[in-house]
């Protein structure tokens, strides 16, 4: 099956600082890629939708700005959290349609621990 | 609007008892429905999907899910847990389109007593 990796697993960063998450398809292309945001006990909320060589579409709510996506190639997605504060410590995922038969499965990326001091 | 709904939060089962985990959606069309899995700290695992078709449909780890469309439901089972199984189990919907998101479920936590 399709595997997609996503980087760092954890980091801890200083308030006021950005971090990058980078989400790649392995084995495979994606033109277009979602981000989630998991708070503990917590479901997943959908935060954008990442699409290769076009601006992001961003759910209602999310701070395009605080929240900014690059999705420069048909592989990599990054996810930067900019100015990081302690309330956006978060556990956030990417996922991605597989190609060819399997564009109706999603498989997510193994997700990203954010802890902002 | 599309959403889903599991009204369980928390459920502790015995080892080698049935499990049941129940899963409500609302969708405007015809949906795509998922079961994931997840283990602490980790990523989402599928565990089954339905698209179209038999309308019992068979997944990986022993679980079966069967979708009910005059119900709204696509409830997860399993006729005999393992201690592996305890994770938090989220059902979610998609539209019936390529590449397109999914709306997740709230979870429901799964516990296994010994």
């Amino acid at each position: 099956g399709a595997v997609v990796s996503q980087h760092p697993s954890w980091v801890i960063c200083k308030s006021g600082t950005s971090v990058k998450i980078e989400c790649r398809s392995l084995d495979f292309q994606a033109t277009t890629m979602f981000w989630y945001r998991q708070f503990p006990k917590q479901s997943l909320m959908l935060m954008a939708t990442s699409n290769e060589g076009s601006k992001a579409t961003y759910e209602q709510g999310v701070e395009k700005d605080k929240f900014l996506i690059n999705h420069a190639s048909l592989t990599l997605s990054t996810l930067t959290v900019t100015s990081a504060h302690p309330e956006d410590s978060s556990f956030y995922i990417c996922s991605a349609p597989g190609d060819r038969g399997l564009k109706n499965i999603q498989y997510f990326g193994a997700g990203t621990r954010l802890s902002v001091l | 609007a599309q959403s889903v709904t599991q009204p369980d939060i928390h459920i502790t089962v015995s080892e080698g008892a049935s499990l049941e985990l129940r899963c409500n959606y609302s969708y405007g069309a015809t949906p795509y429905l998922f079961w994931y899995v997840q283990s602490p700290g980790q990523g989402l695992q599928l565990l089954l999907k339905y698209f179209s078709g038999d309308t019992l449909v068979q997944g990986i780890k022993g679980f079966e899910a069967e979708f009910k469309r005059s119900q709204s439901s696509f409830n997860l089972r399993k006729p005999s847990v393992h201690w592996s199984d305890a994770a938090e189990y989220f059902c979610a919907v998609g539209a019936v389109s390529s590449a397109s998101k999914i709306i997740f479920g709230s979870g429901t936590r799964l516990s296994i007593r010994p």
